[in-house]
């Protein structure tokens, strides 16, 4: 069964950094593309960053680019979400989800139950 | 970027039709993909590629994707129906790949 559990999410100034991290389990995660998704409260979904399988390919989204770096280890079945220059707008619960494509994109066909992140003072 | 829009709220009562649309520039030729969310848990992959869905989801559930215009339509509409929905859609290049419609939510009268 496919599992993808997000921890390192907390309360973090603003301009402090986190390191999230999302451990998967269940399928072979070297063959998947996979992203982090986001959600400040009651709001909708805003997509973050995205790598491929391999981890040559990353894109982020304009709102952190610069800031966020995603990485994966696909020895260790994780990835990584280095965040920093935190601004209370980055406050959301955060995703990892799977691409279901192998070889192409497709929709995102497993998610994290997510780790929130607040940047307050 | 690329904007996808979705009406913010669709009501409809139980045994009948809901389509909620998600509109965006030639999205008939991309593949769209729609997602249900229900208050305090993730997200839930319904349809992908415009129009399957994966294992576990009700035939009651499916797609279609034209000209500007994408379409979930849930048929026969139950009360555990009422959820927040989501299209999204890969853009072009690599300026921002992924994109979320600003969701819709769907309530059972």
């Amino acid at each position: 069964e496919v599992h993808l559990v997000e921890s390192g999410g907390g309360l973090v100034q603003p301009g402090g950094s986190l390191r999230l991290s999302c451990a998967a389990s269940g399928f072979t995660f070297s063959n998947y593309s996979m992203t982090w998704v986001r959600q400040a409260p009651g709001k909708g979904l805003e997509w973050v960053s995205y790598i491929s399988s391999s981890g040559r390919t990353i894109y982020y989204s304009d709102s952190v680019k610069g800031r966020f770096t995603f990485s994966r280890d696909n020895a260790e079945n994780s990835l990584y979400l280095q965040m920093s220059g935190l601004r209370a707008e980055d406050t959301a619960l955060y995703y990892c989800a799977r691409d279901r494509g192998v070889g192409y994109r497709s929709g995102f066909d497993y998610w994290g139950q997510g780790t929130l992140v607040t940047v307050s003072s | 970027s690329y904007v996808l829009t979705q009406p913010p709220s669709v009501s409809v009562a139980p045994g009948q039709t809901a389509r909620i649309t998600c509109g965006g520039n030639n999205i008939g030729s991309k593949s769209v993909h729609w997602y249900q969310q229900k208050p305090g848990q993730a997200p839930v992959l319904v349809v992908y590629d415009d129009s399957d869905r994966p294992s576990g989801i009700p035939e009651r559930f499916s797609g279609s994707n034209s000209g500007n215009t994408a379409t979930l339509t849930i048929s026969r509409v139950e009360a555990g129906d009422e959820a927040d929905y989501y299209c999204q859609v890969w853009g072009s290049g690599s300026d921002h790949p992924v994109v979320f419609g600003g969701g819709t939510k769907l309530t059972v009268l």
